[in-house]
This record gives structure tokens, sequence and C-alpha cells, in this order.
């Protein structure tokens, strides 16, 4: 029973291009967070989306972010036009329907180093 | 806005030790407080959760949690560590009612690296 998978697990890009990180959710669950980890900091929310829905990108950057999960394929995050400042640790967590006691897994997250 | 403060950025512990990492949270309502732990390549596991009522935890791995409403606190137990249990340990908090924006949005602490020395 496969968690929660990302991909790549680290990624480099150079200033200015693009970056694409993966996810694809644990079996069963419909429900897909992104967060970042900046260096020395705790995990920060960044968007919400369900099957060819945002529901929540309060988290989001305003430039250069964008997510999607397609009806058939993972979750894509997209970073264009990087910076080194987006220079961080990416976790996708999955979750099923909401029910009452929501409990978040996540994956292995995908670090990504911009030179 | 909610917070949560781990003040120990990280803890060294002699195996079969006990344990104890703390963690501080501030929320304007009933918390959701949560464990979670990252082990080298890893993704985060959870350890385990507070929503309601008994405010000792028991969660995975022979950890345990104490809930203190009085002091926003939710310290992290064990009372004899083993080598596997050298990892980064997270605590974070969720808003309540457990749907909206508040059930995802968790607020993490930066964290406590753990080591275990033989």
């Amino acid at each position: 029973n496969a968690g929660v998978m990302q991909n790549p697990r680290h990624l480099v890009r150079r200033r200015g291009q693009e970056a694409r990180l993966r996810c694809s959710p644990m079996k069963g669950h419909s429900h897909v967070y992104w967060y970042r980890q900046l260096p020395e900091e705790g995990l920060k929310f960044m968007v919400y989306l369900q099957k060819e829905n945002i529901i929540d990108e309060s988290g989001m950057p305003k430039e250069r972010f964008s997510a999607e999960f397609p009806k058939e394929g993972p979750s894509i995050l997209r970073i264009q036009q990087v910076v080194r400042g987006d220079s961080a640790a990416y976790f996708c967590a999955s979750s099923g329907a909401f029910s009452g006691a929501n409990v978040l897994t996540f994956g292995a997250g995908s670090r990504l180093t911009v030179l | 806005a909610q917070s949560v403060t781990q003040p120990d950025i990280h803890i060294t512990v002699s195996e079969g030790a006990s344990l104890e990492l703390r963690c501080n949270y501030s929320y304007g309502a009933t918390p959701y407080l949560f464990w979670y732990v990252q082990s080298p390549g890893q993704g985060l596991q959870l350890l385990l959760k507070y929503f309601s009522g008994d405010t000792l935890v028991q969660g995975i791995k022979g950890f345990e949690a104490e809930f203190k409403r009085s002091q926003s606190s939710f310290n992290l137990r064990k009372p004899s560590v083993h080598w596997s249990d050298a990892a980064e340990y997270f605590c974070a908090v969720g808003a309540y009612p457990w749907y909206g924006a508040g059930s995802y949005q968790l607020t993490f602490g930066k964290g406590t690296k753990l080591s275990v020395i033989p």
C-alpha cells in the first residue's frame, strides 16, 4: 500500500529555469496539499487541490508558482523562472474526504536547489 | 495567528534514557495537535494526535504526549529511547472544527533534531 509518492526527490535548477514537482496521493485519497519548508523553518501551507479544482491557494506566492491536479495523473507544483529563494523542500500530503478526523499523510518531499 | 514553538533545535540523549521534546502553541480556539517524525530521506510520519478527551495521548513507537491547556503545551515523551528514534520531530497545530481551512492549514514548528548516543 504505497504512501504519498513524490518525485523527483532532488532537483537542481539554475536561476530562470522551471521546476516541476510531482505528487501521487495515497491510494484512495482525493485531496492533495502542498507545503514548503524553507531552511531553518517549519513547513508552511501552500495550496489545497482536489481533482481538477484548486480549493485553497492562499499560501501560494502570487507570481511564478502554480499547481494542478488533473483528472488523470499526479498533482504538479510548477515554479517558473526559479530564484535562489525558491530553494526549499516541498512536501505533498494527501487525505481522504473530510470525515471529522482528517489526518494528512505526507510524502518524503522534493528538495529543490537553485544555483 | 496560530504559531508553534519548539524551543530545542537539537537534543542528544543516550540510548535507554528518557526523552521529552517540548512544544508550545499559540491558538485562539480549541487546537488539534500533532507530532510528526521525519527520518532522513523519509516523509513525515504521524506519531500521535490530540483532538479531544484524555489529555494524555498514546502514539506509535512507544511515544506519548500530554496536552496542557493552561501551559499551551503539547510535549512529546518516551521513557526509553532507542537508537532508531534518531530523527527530526515536528509539532503541529490545526484548527477546530475539523473541516474548512483550518483542518489542512497545519502550522508546524521548526522541528527538533534528536541524536541518540549508543
